[in-house]
């Protein structure tokens, strides 16, 4: 079956200006995460939806930071204000529940100029 | 929270040898240790896991083995071949919380031909 789809790809972007980022996680899979990794380093969890609590957003680096899961199945992930530390791939899993698998995406590379 | 380190960060061996890769983790409660393969471009992929029930788990040429004394885990891969090349991350959780992984930095193997 289909797996994790994330768009777009590639982003590049000015500094200053906002980008939104798109996670279609796995059908049926009722937790989504995100997470960063930047260049030569590992992942860094960034946010956790799980069905329909309240998400886990102690992972976020900064206000300028925030996600969304609309009808418990797609994300955005909305950067305001871009930096350009903030380049790096920005990658989507999912689980089918909260203590399961994570399956990843292939990620979203972001650069900010 | 969980720390977790990896090492060696880069690993180069001869096709048909052998690749041990290492990790500690700091946190006690954590209870589920994937490792995940990435090639250059895509996501990383889980190519095995282990609970902390569990000693010893093996798949094919792979195998991972867990001390939750001495908390660390690592990745053995047999009869390496080219296509074994890519980065790989192990991570860890506490299942009971939030799910969130915490990755390793990642290692570099290449599998000379």
């Amino acid at each position: 079956g289909a797996g994790v789809s994330q768009s777009p790809s590639n982003k590049v972007t000015e500094k200053g200006k906002d980008v939104e980022l798109r996670c279609d996680p796995i059908s049926g899979h009722t937790a989504l995460y995100w997470y960063r990794q930047s260049l030569g380093q590992g992942l860094e969890f960034l946010i956790y939806f799980q069905g329909n609590s309240a998400p886990d957003k102690s992972g976020l680096p900064s206000d300028r930071f925030s996600a969304e899961r609309t009808g418990g199945s797609v994300s955005t992930l909305t950067i305001q204000r871009t930096q350009q530390e903030d380049s790096a791939v920005y990658l989507c899993a999912s689980s089918l529940a909260g203590a399961d698998t994570q399956y990843f995406g292939p990620g979203t590379r972001l650069t900010v100029l | 929270g969980e720390n977790v380190e990896q090492h060696p960060s880069t690993l180069s061996v001869q096709e048909g040898d052998s690749a041990v890769i290492k990790c500690t983790y700091s946190d006690s409660a954590s209870n589920y240790f994937p490792w995940y393969k990435q090639e250059l471009g895509k996501g990383p992929q889980l190519i095995i896991d282990i609970r902390s029930n569990v000693g010893e788990k093996k798949d094919q040429r792979i195998a991972v083995t867990l001390n939750k004394t001495a908390k660390h885990f690592s990745l053995h891969i047999t009869e390496t071949q080219p296509e074994d090349s890519a980065v790989y991350f192990c991570a860890a959780v506490d299942q009971t919380g939030a799910n969130n992984l915490f990755f390793g930095t990642g290692t570099r193997l290449t599998v000379i031909p």
